[in-house]
């Protein structure tokens, strides 16, 4: 079972619409990380949010760490055929390592 | 951000076989590497975390003696498929987290796509 628990796990949308992609889980998080993995490649790091309620803002992508750091929220405007890809949310547990959601596959259509 | 090296990008190897994939920190030292494996479609699921110069810690249902961590210096790391299966087939990708504590980032590799046929 994902210790993150992300939706949707897939989207697909028209290129301009606005988007959002959630992380829940019952723990508590020392720090929370939003990857984006193309196929075949590593994940590259897009935010990391450490205090509860924090928001960072990168370009058209806007990141929400909750206030109980239990939970986060990525959110695109005018998404474009460029953002696709998986997205994936990643915890730094109390002991230190790093646990993944499930991701969620995003397709922009032009 | 620091760059972290996995070597070989890619292999296939024959059933029964051992495979050795390196990852390598290439301008920091790195305390902790974690070992995950992420199946086609699907997200990434932590293997083990392995810190220098002790035994790595496996996740629960990972086999210790399948998958060999030896992380014998502050920046390589690596991971041993022993006797692979076709079932090993997958996409392993390391990270490496600075040394400095907890909080500091862990930055990934551009991931092994291991193959056995």
């Amino acid at each position: 079972t994902q210790l993150l628990e992300q939706s949707p796990q897939f989207l697909s949308i028209q290129e301009g619409e606005n988007l959002t992609v959630y992380c829940n889980s019952s723990s508590v998080f020392s720090s929370l990380q939003w990857y984006r993995q193309e196929p075949g490649e590593g994940p590259v790091l897009l935010v990391t949010v450490v205090t509860g309620g924090e928001v960072k803002k990168l370009k058209r992508l806007t990141f929400q760490f909750g206030d109980a750091r239990k939970d986060s929220s990525l959110h695109i405007t005018a998404a474009q055929p460029g953002d696709t890809g998986l997205y994936l949310c990643a915890g730094r547990t109390q002991a230190g390592d790093m646990r993944f959601g499930a991701g969620t596959r995003l397709t922009v259509k032009p | 951000g620091a760059v972290v090296s996995q070597h070989p990008s890619w292999v296939i190897c024959k059933s029964g076989t051992s495979v050795k994939i390196e990852c390598r920190s290439l301008d920091f030292q790195a305390t902790t590497m974690f070992w995950y494996r992420q199946f086609p479609k699907q997200s990434l699921m932590l293997m083990a975390t392995s810190n220098e110069g002790s035994k790595a810690t496996y996740e629960q249902g990972v086999e210790k003696d399948k998958f060999l961590i030896n992380h014998a210096s502050l920046t390589l790391s690596t991971l041993t498929v022993t006797s692979a299966h076709p079932e090993d087939s997958s996409f392993y990708i390391c990270s490496a987290r600075e040394l400095g504590g907890m909080n500091t980032e862990a930055f990934f590799g551009q991931g092994t796509r291991l193959t056995v046929v």
